[in-house]
Formats: structure tokens, C-alpha cells, sequence
């Protein structure tokens, strides 16, 4: 059973666009939010993470907008660059930390010159 | 961020062969690290963790006499792949967390047995 689920599958944006990637999630013992940023044949980079008791975050282009009573988060990269191109992963936790993560199943980002 | 360190980056193998993965915790102490498995185009999967001075804790379905864990020390897990097999090829990785909350990944085995 998929703990968080993602969407979309795949994305295009122009450059100079917003790309929003969409997560929710059933589990309400989930307490850390991080996304990560993977491009090909490389481990996953945190980007940025949230927790419940604030409904946004900002780094830089970054945001993360979290709905705590529709169990539901989102990512925003503003101003989308073609170096933005990467494969994104929501994931939660019961704690922050490395403690047993659970992943979506990512969004392959494509950003178009 | 805190950095984890993975070697090698790509080994290629003979089918009944043994290869070992190892993941480093470059600049803090892990007392626990994560060792995923990832399929083309496909999100990770956790196989099991490796905890410090004990053994692992594996996930549901993963063989732990194929998949050996070991955790030697705060700072180093070792993942060996016993009697490798040609559907053990994939991207292996692990992911540490530090003090200050976070999870870090290595960046990544790609393994192909032949």
C-alpha cells in the first residue's frame, strides 16, 4: 500500500514557469515532510522539508504548502530553470530524520528552454 | 547538509559472486542508516535497517541472508550482496540522519550482475 501518493507522473514546464508537484497522505501519525531531488544515476538530495505547525515553507525558488487537515502537501519551484530537470520525491515521516521514510513515487521534471 | 558518502558508484559482477557496498557518514555519527533499493524510473524502496552494534531490521520480503547488513561503527554500514544474481541489479542506497534532523543519501551503488 502506497503510504504517500504523488502526482503528477511527469512534467513540463517552460522556463521562467512555476512546476507544482502534489503529495497527500492517510497516515496522521506522519509528523516530517521533506522533498527530495534526484537526477540520474545519483541518491536523492534533500531539498527542503516541512512539519505540521506551519502550513508554508520558503528556500529560495522552493515553497512547500502544507494542508494539514486535507493530509495533503505540495511543492512549488518558482521560476523554473532547465537545471531544475530531476526526478522529485515527496516522502514522510514519523520523526524527523532518517527514520523510516516513505516515499511517493516521484515526478520526473522536464523544463524546456 | 550533512554528507554520506557511498562506494563504489557503479560495480559490475559475476552471477554467484559477493559484492559489498559501503556507506559512510562523512561528518557526523549515525547510530542508524537506511539501505534502499531503487528500480529504473521507479521511487525507493526500503530494504532494511542498519543499526549499530546489532542487527539490522529488515523489511518484508527482503532476504536477510542475501542481503547482508552490517554496522561496524557510528560512522560506516556495509551492504553485501551474497550470490549475486543477475534481478539483484539496481541502484542501492543508503541515507543516514543526523542530529539536527534530516535524512541524507549517498549517492548511490549501481549494481549489475552479469
Amino acid at each position: 500500500q502506497q503510504q504517500v501518493k504523488q502526482s503528477p507522473q511527469s512534467l513540463i514546464v517552460q522556463k521562467g514557469g512555476i512546476s507544482i508537484i502534489n503529495c497527500a497522505y492517510e497516515n496522521t501519525a506522519f509528523d516530517y515532510f521533506p522533498w527530495y531531488q534526484q537526477f540520474p544515476g545519483k541518491g536523492p538530495a534533500l531539498l527542503i522539508a516541512i512539519r505540521p505547525d506551519v502550513s508554508e515553507k520558503k528556500e529560495g525558488r522552493f515553497t512547500i504548502s502544507f494542508n494539514k487537515s486535507a493530509k495533503q502537501f505540495s511543492l512549488h519551484i518558482m521560476d523554473s530553470q532547465p537545471g531544475d530537470s530531476a526526478t522529485y520525491f515527496c516522502a514522510a515521516s514519523m520523526s524527523a530524520g532518517a527514520n523510516n521514510l516513505f516515499f511517493g513515487t516521484g515526478t520526473r521534471l522536464t523544463v524546456i528552454p | 547538509g550533512a554528507v554520506v558518502s557511498q562506494h563504489p558508484s557503479w560495480v559490475i559482477c559475476k552471477s554467484g559472486t559477493s559484492v559489498k557496498i559501503e556507506c559512510r557518514s562523512l561528518d557526523f555519527q549515525a547510530t542508524t542508516m537506511f539501505w534502499y533499493r531503487q528500480f529504473p524510473k521507479q521511487s525507493l524502496m526500503l530494504m532494511a535497517t542498519s543499526n549499530e552494534g546489532s542487527k539490522a531490521t529488515y523489511e518484508q520480503g527482503v532476504e536477510k541472508d542475501k542481503f547482508l547488513i552490517n554496522h561496524a561503527s557510528l560512522t560506516l554500514s556495509t551492504l553485501t550482496v551474497t550470490s549475486a544474481h543477475p534481478e539483484d541489479s539496481s541502484f542501492y542506497i543508503c541515507s543516514a540522519g543526523d542530529r539536527a534532523g534530516g535524512a541524507f543519501f549517498g549517492q548511490g551503488t549501481r549494481l549489475t550482475v552479469v
